[in-house]
């Protein structure tokens, strides 16, 4: 199985602050890599595919970046609306498909 | 527009069976594959079972294999989840995604398994 490593698990920053989530696999997955926000109660949302396109309608505050194994996920500017849990995820392996554990975005 | 309903969800008790359904619109079911992942409570995203656009190929994750059933109708464009012999571990929110690269999902059903 591919593990995938996420972190921070929690981060706490001020609004317009550069935040910065990494993830890291534990074999080359090439770019194929996700990332998703997830807000309470809702469900997950497509944010960057093949580790650095923005999906359409997402903010080009959100950018991704990486390849390999080693994976960086911005938001430029951090924005109240922000406040989520991110997830990557890696579709080079079917067997299984794998997630990080998540990455919590809270306003200081 | 890309629509994506589950139902089905419970409240059951250990060892018991249950069904899940999606169903979709806004595209051409026969041509994508689907997924299901679920959440448990507080926890993160675990994906459960896959199965290919014509439903020839279907994966499992190991934590419900040989126990969960994943299926397809592209004549009623509906994915479902046959869920037998369900444990304590298997409650969570369950959803249908689309593709591999999970890019669109649906709202999710919740699926509560306790004595």
């Amino acid at each position: 199985d591919i593990q995938m490593t996420q972190s921070p698990s929690s981060l706490s920053a001020s609004v317009g602050d550069r935040v910065t989530i990494t993830c890291q696999a534990s074999q080359d997955i090439s770019s194929y890599l996700n990332w998703f926000q997830q807000k309470p109660g809702k469900a997950p949302k497509l944010l960057i595919y093949d580790a650095s396109n923005l999906e359409t309608g997402v903010p080009s505050r959100f950018s991704g970046s990486g390849s390999g194994t080693d994976f960086t996920f911005t938001i430029s500017s951090l924005q109240p609306e922000d406040i989520a849990t991110y997830y990557c995820q890696q579709y080079d392996s079917l067997r299984p498909l794998t997630f990080g554990g998540g990455t919590k975005v809270e306003i200081k | 527009e890309v629509q994506l309903v589950e139902s089905g969800g419970g409240l059951l008790q250990p060892g018991g069976s249950l069904r899940l359904s999606c169903v979709a619109s806004g595209f051409t079911f026969s041509d994508f594959s689907m997924s299901w992942v679920r959440q448990a409570p507080g926890k993160g995203l675990e994906w459960v079972s896959y199965i290919s656009g014509s439903g020839s190929t279907m994966y499992y994750a190991d934590s419900v294999k040989g126990r969960f059933t994943i299926s397809r109708d592209n004549a009623k464009n509906s994915l479902y989840l046959q869920m037998n012999s369900l444990r304590a571990e298997d409650t969570a929110v369950y959803f249908c995604a689309r593709r591999v690269a999970f890019d669109h999902w649906g709202q999710g059903t919740l699926v509560t398994v306790s004595s």
